[in-house]
């Protein structure tokens, strides 16, 4: 089975632009999570979402934005780009609350 | 505040020789533990994680980790390190309540010496 797949793998974007990044979760997950990691840090939790409902949200700014499709594919945008904003963005899937979360390789952002 | 501390940021062993990583978590119920590897450029993988019961849990790769309570642990251990196992681990907390929500630790980057 496909594991968690994201893309694009690369994105190079420039101050004050807008990203989409999207995620497809393993089959028969419902529940996808989206992760920022800054260099030499652990994943930082941004959103969870839940058939197609936010069920998360961590601590960031409005600028970040995401939504679930009814294939349980998700999106994670952000708009307004800082420098700060360059990180790998990971995305996990899970069956279940009390099921571990499987993570994709993720799409690295970087901002000029 | 939740948090989950792994206090070393590099270790360096040598091949064959033995490994244990530490994690320290401050929650405030008894929480999921987990721990994952991550390979330059790559996603995270999951090694092994802890729901209930038995407090010494097996994971992939030989690895093992042990949940103590009344030290807010949770060491990743493995009595033979391979050069392969040269990466980057983080530990995570989530509440046993159900969550989606991981803390994660800054991680421990290992290096194997040949």
């Amino acid at each position: 089975d496909a594991g968690v797949t994201q893309s694009p793998t690369h994105l190079i974007k420039t101050r004050g632009q807008q990203v989409t990044l999207r995620c497809s979760p393993i089959s028969g997950h419902k529940s996808v999570s989206w992760y920022q990691q800054v260099l030499g840090q652990g994943p930082q939790f941004i959103f969870q979402y839940y058939e197609k409902e936010e069920r998360g949200r961590g601590n960031f700014p409005d600028r970040f934005s995401a939504r679930q499709f009814p294939n349980y594919s998700s999106e994670l945008n952000v708009n307004a780009l800082l420098l700060g904003d360059s990180a790998l963005y990971l995305c996990a899937s899970s069956s279940s609350s009390n099921q571990p979360q499987h993570f994709g390789d993720g799409t690295r952002l970087s901002i000029l | 505040a939740q948090s989950v501390t792994q206090p070393d940021i590099h270790i360096t062993v040598s091949e064959g020789a033995s490994l244990e990583l530490r994690c320290n978590y401050s929650y405030g119920a008894t929480p999921y533990l987990f721990w994952y590897v991550q390979s330059p450029g790559q996603g995270l993988q999951l090694l092994l994680k802890y729901f209930s019961g038995d407090t010494l849990v097996q994971g992939i790769k030989g690895f093992e980790a042990e949940f103590k309570r009344s030290q807010s642990s949770f060491n990743l251990r493995k009595p033979s390190v391979h050069w392969s196992d040269a990466a980057e681990y983080f530990c995570a907390v989530a509440h046993s309540s159900g969550t989606y929500k991981y803390i994660f630790g800054t991680g421990t980057r290992l290096k194997v010496l040949a």
